[in-house]
């Protein structure tokens, strides 16, 4: 499958701990973006990056949430110090930065379920 | 602030009955439009975008600016066309961040 890949697809946790998942965009896509989605919504925008530089925060990003794309390739979001709150999906997405293209590749996402 | 509405959380339709999605949103700029879908245990893609101006598995949006809607339309519904359709709002001409409505269950019944 050449497609967005993400690790792990479920991750339970209890509350107060630390989870990093980590996202392997489309090899040529240099833009890798993150979402969360709870139940019965979209998918909300957390943050991107274009190579290694992460060029946009949500303000739904709190400071116990961290991402990295440390060689313009993979990415990791790490939250600390999980609350219940923070149970949802985790998508990622890759798109080509320039070619005129629009579309964003998504991953299926972690499922992260706080306890 | 961009919004995307979704007025309906299913919409439940017969075999070859005709289809329609509708999407509201506001924006004080030149949004792009997409429509992305996901059918059972899929991860979410594109079906189709308003810059493209296409069909795709006899799907359709037209953007009307006036009534700032992106509603997507079919005119025989298929039972495979059963999934989540999500609405989807990007700022820039350029791959960015979108904004998702909250999706509309389709489920197509013989």
């Amino acid at each position: 499958d050449t497609g967005v890949s993400q690790n792990p697809r479920h991750k339970i946790t209890k509350r107060g701990q630390n989870v990093t998942f980590r996202c392997d965009p489309i090899s040529e896509h240099n833009r890798l973006y993150w979402y969360r989605q709870t139940l019965g919504q979209g998918p909300e925008f957390l943050t991107y990056f274009q190579n290694e530089a992460q060029l946009e925060k949500s303000r739904l990003l709190s400071d116990r949430f961290s991402a990295e794309r440390p060689k313009g390739s993979f990415s990791t979001l790490e939250i600390q110090r999980t609350e219940q709150g923070d149970s949802a999906m985790y998508l990622c997405a890759s798109s080509p930065a320039t070619g005129g293209k629009t579309e964003a590749f998504f991953g299926q996402g972690t499922r992260l379920t706080v306890v | 602030a961009q919004r995307v509405t979704q007025p309906e959380k299913l919409l439940s339709v017969f075999k070859g009955a005709p289809v329609e999605l509708k999407c509201n949103y506001s924006y004080s700029g030149s949004p792009e439009l997409f429509w992305y879908v996901q059918y059972s245990r899929q991860r979410l893609q594109l079906l189709l975008r308003h810059i493209s101006r296409e069909s795709i598995k006899g799907f359709t949006a037209d953007l009307n600016k006036g009534e700032t809607s992106f509603h997507l339309k079919k005119p025989f519904a298929q039972e495979e066309d059963s999934a989540m359709y999500y609405c989807a709002l990007s700022s820039t001409g350029t791959a960015s961040k979108l904004t998702f409505g909250t999706g509309t269950r389709l489920q197509v019944t013989l």
